[in-house]
Formats: C-alpha cells, structure tokens, sequence
C-alpha cells in the first residue's frame, strides 16, 4: 500500500516564523503536490513537483516555497508564517501519468497537518 | 474551465439503507474520475478510481458508476453503517494537465445507528 507520510500532525507558530513542512511517500512516484484545505473554499493547489528539483506553481503559491531534493520527499516552506496561513495541509502523491487512453494518476494522500498561526 | 460539484452537501440516513453520492463535473472530456473519503481533521483516502473507459467500479461495499455524456458519476454505498459517516470527495484530473485535479465540496454523511 502506498504511505505518504507528513512531519506534524498540529503545529502551532508565531506570526514571522519561517515554517517547514515535510512530506514523504514510499511509492517511488514521480508526482507529489501540496494541497491546504480551508472550510468553504475546499482543496487548493500550492505546488507541485514532477521530478527532483523541478516544481510548478499551483493555484495560490503566494507566500510558499517548495523544496524537493529527494525523489521521496516534498518539503513545504512558508518563509514568513501569517494569520491568513492558518489552516490544514494537504500532501499528495501520484504516479506520472503518460498520455494516452488510460490515465492512472490516482492521487494518494498523507494525514495531513493542522497548521496555527498566531 | 471544469466545475465539479456534490449534491447535498450534508446527508442524513439510518444504519442498514443502501444511498447513493452525486458527483457532476461540467466538461465531459475526462480521463477519469477519483472518489475520496475524509474523516474529519484527517487527509484524504482514495476509494475508487474509475476510468472514463469504465462505466463502474466496485470495492467491497462500494460501487461507482461513471456516465461522461451526463457529466455524472454516482457512489453507491450498500447496507450503510455509522462507520461509514464521513465527507466523501470526487476529483476529476484536468484534459490539459493530468497534474491539476478540480475537486468536488464533498458530501458530508452521517449513518445513524
């Protein structure tokens, strides 16, 4: 079975804090994404990562950074932490689907992080 | 751009009924179709993926239908139990980036017992 695993379940950080949040998968896939989940507004793209050190902006990378030097992990990075970051974390993995009729992108997600900013 | 939506948003049944989830994306050029369960405060877990070659897809309890030409794709869930209680999700990969998914709000269920 796939595992994707997330550094933190709940964190709680002061308004300024540079803030790290790690993610791990263990299904050698290419894909891994950052996701923040907020009521009302429902899952949000950040970023994503297709390869080792390659990224793409999501819908709403303002504020974020990404690291990824391991095929195996995806590192999110708020620089400088905000009230309005506040909010659950997402990560995902998924095989790099090939064009074609059959598309198996299946996504598949860590536990996420509850993430306070104060 | 695809617009995916779940209705009810919130849905309240007793122990033991079969019910089904509605999930409709409006562009019906997909590739295919992810049915999500999340737990509260927890991250998603992916119950079905089904293929837009596929009309169904089955999982022990649960069996998810797919109809591109309606833009509709259904989560049957036989003999409900309290366990089941839980938001359900459906995602649907862009036709232009298959690395963009546009979620659905979800369905939040309660099985009473």
């Amino acid at each position: 079975d796939v595992k994707v695993t997330q550094s933190s379940r709940y964190l709680v950080k002061r308004t300024g804090e540079k803030v790290f949040l790690e993610c791990v998968q263990d299904m050698d896939h290419e894909n891994m994404f950052w996701y923040r989940q907020d009521p009302g507004l429902g899952l949000r793209l950040i970023y994503f990562s297709y390869d080792v050190k390659m990224k793409e902006k999501g819908d709403i990378p303002e504020g974020y950074s990404v690291s990824r030097e391991k095929k195996e992990r995806f590192s999110l990075i708020l620089e400088s932490a905000s009230t309005n970051q506040t909010s659950m974390y997402l990560c995902a993995s998924s095989l790099m689907p090939q064009r074609g009729q059959t598309i198996y992108n299946e996504q598949f997600f860590g536990p996420g992080t509850r993430l306070t900013v104060l | 751009k695809q617009e995916v939506t779940q209705i009810p948003a919130a849905l309240s049944v007793p122990e033991g009924e079969n019910l089904v989830l509605n999930c409709s994306f409006t562009d019906s050029a997909i590739y295919n179709l992810q049915w999500f369960r999340q737990d509260p405060g927890k991250g998603l877990t992916s119950l079905l993926l089904i293929q837009s070659s596929q009309r169904e897809q089955t999982s022990g309890r649960l069996n998810a239908s797919l109809d591109k030409s309606s833009g509709r794709s259904t989560l049957y869930i036989a003999a409900s139990q309290p366990g089941d209680s839980a938001t359900y999700l459906c995602a649907v990969p862009s036709t232009y980036n298959f690395n963009k998914f546009y979620f659905g709000s979800g369905t939040k269920l309660n099985v009473k017992p």
